[in-house]
């Protein structure tokens, strides 16, 4: 069975520290991988897709980046956070190429920037 | 763009009733899919139930149903025979068929069932 791995589940940052949020997916291959934030109270905003290793589709400009060095890992990163970097940020895959398949969620990670 | 509307921010019900949570979507793309997801306190995500822009059936998942109006797009989320446990967050999405299999999130209901 597939699973989807996120850590840390919590995390607390100053402003201007850097982030790496990591998550992993098990059981499956060729998946297509997501990030998502969703602020307190709020629906969820797709920040990355990614199609393959090394593809990334960017959905909202801001100072997050993503990358894909294998298949099944996805990394969320950032250089300088800010405040409004807060949220709960999701991880997630599908199955490629159909829309018939939901996505499976990660655990998420609780980040607060001070 | 792809829109998912969701006009209810929260809604009550009473242990045992039925409830409806409305989602409109707004898309020019022939071939979609169209997902429900529950969020409990705890922030975990839960797939709820599916249902594809071809199929002339309504999705049914145990106590969930999806009332599917496709010249209406609206996918509306009835739950039935209400439980404590239903209390959460519920979210619709749809699904883009071959750009990316990009999925796309209304703002959400709020639930709370009432004893």
């Amino acid at each position: 069975s597939q699973t989807i791995h996120q850590w840390p589940a919590t995390l607390v940052q100053p402003v201007g520290s850097p982030l790496s949020l990591e998550c992993t997916v098990e059981g499956t291959s060729n998946p297509n991988l997501y990030w998502y934030r969703q602020a307190a109270g709020r629906g969820l905003q797709l920040l990355f897709y990614s199609v393959g290793i090394g593809q990334i589709s960017s959905e909202v400009p801001q100072n997050l980046s993503a990358s894909r060095p294998q298949d099944r890992q996805f990394i969320l990163s950032s250089k300088k956070l800010l405040l409004s970097d807060s949220g709960f940020y999701l991880c997630a895959w599908s199955v490629r190429l159909t829309s018939a398949y939901e996505q499976y969620f990660g655990p998420g990670t609780r980040l607060t920037v001070t | 763009a792809q829109k998912i509307t969701q006009t209810q921010p929260g809604m009550f019900v009473q242990e045992k009733e039925a409830v409806t949570l409305d989602c409109t979507y707004d898309t020019s793309d022939q071939s979609y899919g169209l997902f429900w997801y529950k969020q409990p306190s705890s922030g975990e995500m839960i797939f709820l139930i599916y249902q594809g822009s071809y199929d002339e059936q309504n999705a049914t998942e145990g106590r969930y149903s999806l009332n599917f109006q496709k010249a209406r797009k609206s996918a509306n989320l009835v739950i039935s025979a209400s439980q404590l446990g239903d209390s959460a967050m519920y979210f619709c999405a749809m699904r883009r068929e071959n750009t990316g299999n990009q999925f796309y999130f209304g703002t959400g209901t709020s639930l709370t069932v009432i004893p």
